[in-house]
């Protein structure tokens, strides 16, 4: 059973640089979601889809784009990468359209950006 | 805007202990409260609470929400080195569909 998987999980890159971040689920869930984990800072909301074709802006959605490409899959772009993005991010998914039944983590993707 | 807080943001205990974690939470049309536990890599969903002074158990775990007062606590009782971990809380509000965490309590069991 894989659940969310995201792509990839380590990466290093230059200030200015672009990258995107890949994650899919296979349990059909409605609702995708990214974000980003800094220490002291807790679980920073980007941005989320609650259904296909639809995307929105969470707590922290500056310097990030994302698309929803298919009911399976949300990328993550940074188009200029800054120092203040490195992170750990993570993509989760839900059941429907609302997280009452809780969140689907993904194992997480670190980055840094020197 | 919606804030969740948790205390102590971390703790060290011995096996065998008891311990409470603390989250409170000020939020706009609330919805559930969710606790998580984070090891290494992703959090694991452990308890969501919708009503009030219904006690959530799940073995050596149990939580408890406070609607009124607005807060909820998690007892870990008997701990184990395995419960080592960041214990996340976690706010649903509204008609968005997301989630808002407090920082987390890191605790640490020894031997």
């Amino acid at each position: 059973n894989a659940g969310v998987t995201q792509t990839p999980k380590f990466q290093v890159l230059k200030t200015g640089q672009s990258m995107t971040l890949q994650c899919a689920q296979d349990m059909n869930h409605n609702s995708m979601y990214w974000y980003r984990q800094d220490p002291g800072m807790g679980l920073r909301l980007i941005y989320y889809s609650a259904s296909e074709g639809t995307t929105d802006k969470g707590e922290v959605p500056n310097g990030y784009n994302v698309s929803r490409l298919n009911k399976r899959e949300f990328s993550l772009r940074l188009e200029s990468a800054a120092p203040s993005q490195t992170s750990v991010y993570f993509c989760a998914s839900s059941e429907g359209t609302s997280v009452v039944l809780g969140l689907f983590f993904g194992e997480g993707s670190r980055l840094t950006v020197l | 805007e919606d804030k969740v807080v948790q205390s102590p943001l971390s703790l060290v205990v011995h096996e065998g202990d008891t311990v409470t974690l603390n989250c409170s939470y000020e939020v706009t049309n609330f919805r559930s409260l969710l606790w998580y536990k984070q090891e290494k890599k992703a959090p694991t969903f452990l308890f969501m609470l919708t009503s009030s002074g219904i006690e959530k158990k799940s073995g050596r775990l149990s939580s408890i929400l406070d609607k009124k007062e607005l807060f909820s606590i998690l007892n870990i009782t008997a701990t184990q080195t395995g419960d080592s971990a960041v214990y996340l809380c976690a706010v649903s509000t509204g008609t968005a569909s997301k989630l808002t965490f407090g920082t987390g309590t890191r605790l640490q069991v020894t031997l």
